[in-house]
């Protein structure tokens, strides 16, 4: 049974530019969160998909935007990439009260 | 306030010892409050989840200890083995009973010497 995939596992990009991170949740999860976690610290939620609509949204300006997809695939979007997005890039896939499984995550570098 | 404030930051024990981590929140709404292991590389993998409803719950090594009136919750590892060390985070979440939107600890990195 596969978990929750993420592509790709490390990404380095240039300030200024836009990056798309990719994710497949887990088989017979219907929900998808995103979580940015940077070094050292603990996940940060940035939004959370479900029936491809925004259901809720963390701390995080607009730049950062995502995509759910009707077979419950998901992607994030981050524009004018900053040194800060520099980080852990965690995406976790649920069904209702069902805890959350994480995916091992896209390591993104910021130069 | 929505957070979570975990300690300590770090931790050594010996094998066979106990682990403990603690938490404490503020957020009166939340309802749900998993811990997670995070090794280097990989993504948090649930370890073991609390409802307020109960003080104590336990799964083979691992329990946690659930103080609603404190706003506290901790870890215990009994036994703590080698391949206990990792990263751990409590977590907690309040938003209709969804396990998204957790809110998590800064971490605490355990050791466990041979």
């Amino acid at each position: 049974d596969a978990g929750v995939t993420q592509s790709p596992t490390h990404l380095i990009k240039t300030r200024g530019q836009q990056v798309t991170l990719r994710c497949s949740p887990k088989s017979g999860h219907d929900t998808v969160s995103w979580y940015q976690q940077a070094l050292g610290q603990g996940p940060q939620f940035i939004f959370q998909y479900y029936e491809e609509e925004e259901r809720q949204r963390g701390n995080f300006p607009d730049r950062f935007s995502g995509h759910q997809f009707p077979n419950y695939s998901s992607e994030l979007n981050v524009n004018a990439l900053l040194l800060g997005d520099s980080a852990l890039y965690l995406c976790a896939s649920s069904l209702g009260h069902e805890a959350s499984t994480f995916g091992s995550g896209t390591r993104l570098t910021v130069v | 306030q929505q957070q979570v404030k975990q300690s300590p930051q770090s931790l050594i024990v010996q094998k066979g010892g106990i682990s403990i981590i603690n938490c404490a929140y503020e957020n009166t709404a939340f309802d749900y409050f998993p811990w997670y292991q995070q090794f280097p590389g990989k993504g948090p993998a649930l370890l073991i989840a609390i409802r307020p409803d109960v003080s104590e719950k336990k799964e083979g090594r691992f329990t946690i200890s659930f103080n609603k009136s404190a706003k506290q919750f901790s870890l215990h590892i009994m036994d703590s083995q080698p391949g206990d060390s990792a990263t751990y985070f409590c977590a907690a979440s309040g938003w209709g009973g969804s396990q998204g939107n957790l809110i998590f600890g800064k971490g605490t990195k355990l050791s466990v010497k041979p």
